[in-house]
């Protein structure tokens, strides 16, 4: 699976926009882009994914560059509760030893604030 | 409500009793996967299974071992618990292990083994 990099932490003011950003220059064309977070030991909350077009549900975007190096996710209205570690994976699901694998890297701790 | 059920949540263990973390989903799922965190390592995969009876090593099996005789059910087992297995566990479970499939984790499970 494609290595990714995030920045280590990031802040937000409650209310603006929260865009996070994630560089998978390695990421092969059968790779999805997945987003998760954990809210303080809790456990990782599925966010959104795409692997070519930008995406978007009722808790964020995804938006994946045109060459799919690199990719952001946003979230609109950011809150108090979206304090939480942020993990960008990309993953293949069904070859060899990383079959249906998650591989987390550090992630990105985004700090929401007043 | 659909979820994944770990118990218990706290555990602690003295050395060499053999312990096992129950994982439940109500989902229908396929696969279904351990994880443990410890700071700085990440959440790193312990074991999976992608059906019934159909079970792997993940990346730190070592010290562990599960079952799926059940679809829903995928307890993970310490025969003989050590100090170097405490840690925060969690089970997570997915529709099919394709790419295009988010996960569902549950709360976790703190152990510590004394």
């Amino acid at each position: 699976d494609a290595k990714t990099t995030q920045p280590p932490s990031m802040d937000c003011a409650e209310g603006r926009a929260a865009n996070l950003p994630c560089n998978h220059s390695t990421i092969s064309g059968n790779e999805y882009v997945y987003w998760y977070r954990q809210i303080h030991s809790q456990g990782p909350q599925y966010i959104i994914h795409g692997l070519k077009n930008n995406e978007t549900n009722e808790m964020a975007s995804l938006i994946i560059t045109e060459d799919r190096k690199s990719s952001t996710l946003i979230l609109p209205h950011a809150t108090l509760r979206d304090t939480a570690v942020y993990y960008c994976i990309v993953r293949v699901g069904n070859i060899g030893t990383s079959y249906g694998k998650l591989t987390f890297g550090q992630g990105t701790i985004l700090t929401v604030h007043p | 409500e659909a979820q994944v059920t770990q118990n218990p949540r706290y555990l602690i263990t003295v050395t060499g009793k053999k312990l096992t973390v129950t994982c439940s989903q109500n989902m229908n799922h396929e696969y279904m996967s351990w994880y443990r965190q410890d700071p700085g390592l990440g959440l790193r995969q312990i074991y999976y299974s992608m059906n019934v009876e159909v079970t792997d090593k993940g990346d730190v099996p070592e010290g562990y071992k599960v079952s799926r005789k059940e679809k829903r059910n995928f307890p993970l087992i310490l025969e003989s618990p050590s100090p170097n297995q405490t840690s925060l566990y969690f089970c997570a479970s997915s529709l099919r292990t394709g790419s295009s499939y988010g996960y569902t984790f549950g709360s976790g499970t703190r152990l510590t083994v004394v």
